[in-house]
């Protein structure tokens, strides 16, 4: 199985901040990479795909990047509406596999 | 619009069985394969087992294999779980989600609400 593995666990950011994601996969997994955000008693809800691709309806201020095992999702000028735990998961291989989410706390 | 909905979770002893059900609604059921995805309280999201649009092929993750089983009914856009043998780990919930694609190897384009499943006795 492909392991995915998110830094950091946890985060404390302020409205208006940069905030950045890792997410490693143990193995190369050629962009086949999405991002979903959730909140608390929430569904995750998709964000990105192929590793930067944006979803229809998401806000610009998300962008996904990387390539072969690292990945970035980047939120600039942070909203209220983004605290929330963020989880990256891959589709190259199966079974499909999430990392174990970052929460972007106030 | 797209809708997916849950229905079946609930309090269930230790190796007693319990059906979940998705009713999915605003697309074309048939052209998609369809997921069900759970997560246990406070940890992050594990894939459990995958329905391909054509019925050809379903999939399991090793920790549910021989335990869950899942259906579909094009006729109903309805898709089920099966859980039988139930574990204490398999307290969670659990989210049916759809693919992006017909075959079961992509991302998730839309979830359910989700539906929780308490294993105790």
């Amino acid at each position: 199985d492909i392991q995915m593995t998110q830094s950091p666990s946890s985060l404390s950011a302020s409205i208006g901040d940069r905030v950045i994601i890792t997410c490693r996969a143990s193995q190369d997994i050629g962009e086949s990479l999405a991002w979903y955000q959730q909140k608390p008693g929430k569904a995750p809800k998709l964000l990105l795909f192929g590793a930067s691709r944006l979803q229809s309806g998401v806000p610009s201020r998300f962008s996904g990047g990387g390539s072969g095992t690292d990945y970035t999702l980047t939120i600039t000028s942070l909203q209220p509406e983004d605290f929330a735990t963020y989880s990256c998961q891959q589709y190259y291989g199966t079974p499909l596999t999430f990392g174990q989410g970052t929460k972007v706390e106030i | 619009q797209v809708q997916l909905v849950e229905s079946g979770g609930g309090v269930v002893q230790p190796g007693r069985s319990l059906r979940l059900s998705c009713v999915a609604s605003g697309f074309a059921f048939n052209s998609y394969a369809m997921h069900w995805v759970r997560q246990s309280p406070g940890k992050g999201l594990e894939w459990v087992a995958v329905f391909y649009s054509d019925g050809s092929k379903k999939f399991y993750a090793d920790s549910v294999k021989g335990r869950f089983t899942i259906s579909r009914d094009s006729a109903k856009n309805t898709l089920d779980l099966h859980m039988s043998s139930l574990r204490a780990e398999d307290t969670a919930i659990y989210y049916c989600a759809r693919d992006m694609a017909a075959i079961g190897e992509s991302y998730f384009e839309f979830w359910g609400p989700g539906s929780l499943v308490t294993v105790s006795s």
